[in-house]
């Protein structure tokens, strides 16, 4: 099973700001990851898949990066609707794992 | 639009059994897999099962395998999870989700609510 370590668990900016969330794999999953987001209450959202492709309706404010084992999200400027959890997902192989999420936090 | 509408959670014993359904619209429903992913309160979220397009194929996370058993009806645009031989770590909202064509988890339900306690 390959596991998925999100870094850092919690973070807090202040609106307009850079944040920058990790996901790191315990072995390769090739470009097979995306990224979601989990508001309070809701339902998880798709926001980049393939490490890099915005799904639709997705802001051009984030973006997302890497390959093998390696990955980041980005959010170039944070608006206060970007609190939320934020979750990486690998589909490279069976079982499909999540990571434990990185609460983002707006100041 | 695309709409999923989860059904079937509630409270039962251990050892129980329960049936999930989630009927679909707004999409052509045999043309995509389908996803059970779950998440007990507080907690991240978990796959649980994937169904292929024709049902051909189904795939089941480790910890539900031979209790679990996740299908399609096309005629009916509705997935189902069959649960048997519940468990206390079972509890969870149970997610149905459909997969992109890149099998990603693109457009997912509000979840219903399954709660295993004695």
């Amino acid at each position: 099973e390959i596991v998925l370590t999100q870094s850092p668990a919690t973070l807090s900016l202040s609106p307009g700001e850079r944040a920058t969330l990790s996901c790191r794999a315990s072995q390769s999953v090739s470009s097979y990851l995306a990224w979601y987001q989990q508001k309070p209450g809701q339902a998880p959202r798709l926001l980049i898949y393939d490490t890099s492709n915005r799904a639709t309706d997705i802001p051009a404010r984030f973006s997302g990066s890497g390959s093998g084992t390696d990955f980041t999200l980005a959010i170039s400027s944070l608006e206060p609707e970007d609190c939320a959890v934020y979750y990486c997902q690998q589909r490279d192989s069976w079982p499909r794992t999540f990571g434990q999420g990185t609460k983002v936090e707006i100041k | 639009e695309v709409q999923l509408l989860e059904s079937g959670g509630g409270l039962v014993q251990p050892g129980g059994s329960l049936r999930l359904s989630c009927a679909a619209t707004g999409f052509t429903f045999s043309n995509f897999a389908m996803n059970w992913v779950r998440q007990a309160p507080g907690r991240g979220l978990e796959w649980v099962s994937t169904i292929s397009i024709s049902g051909y194929s189904t795939y089941d996370t480790d910890s539900v395998k031979g209790r679990f058993t996740i299908s399609r009806d096309d005629s009916k645009n509705t997935l189902y999870l069959e649960m048997s031989s519940l468990r206390t770590e079972d509890s969870a909202l149970y997610f149905c989700v459909k997969s992109n064509s890149d099998f990603y988890y693109e457009y997912w339900g509000q979840g219903t609510l399954v709660t295993v306690s004695s």
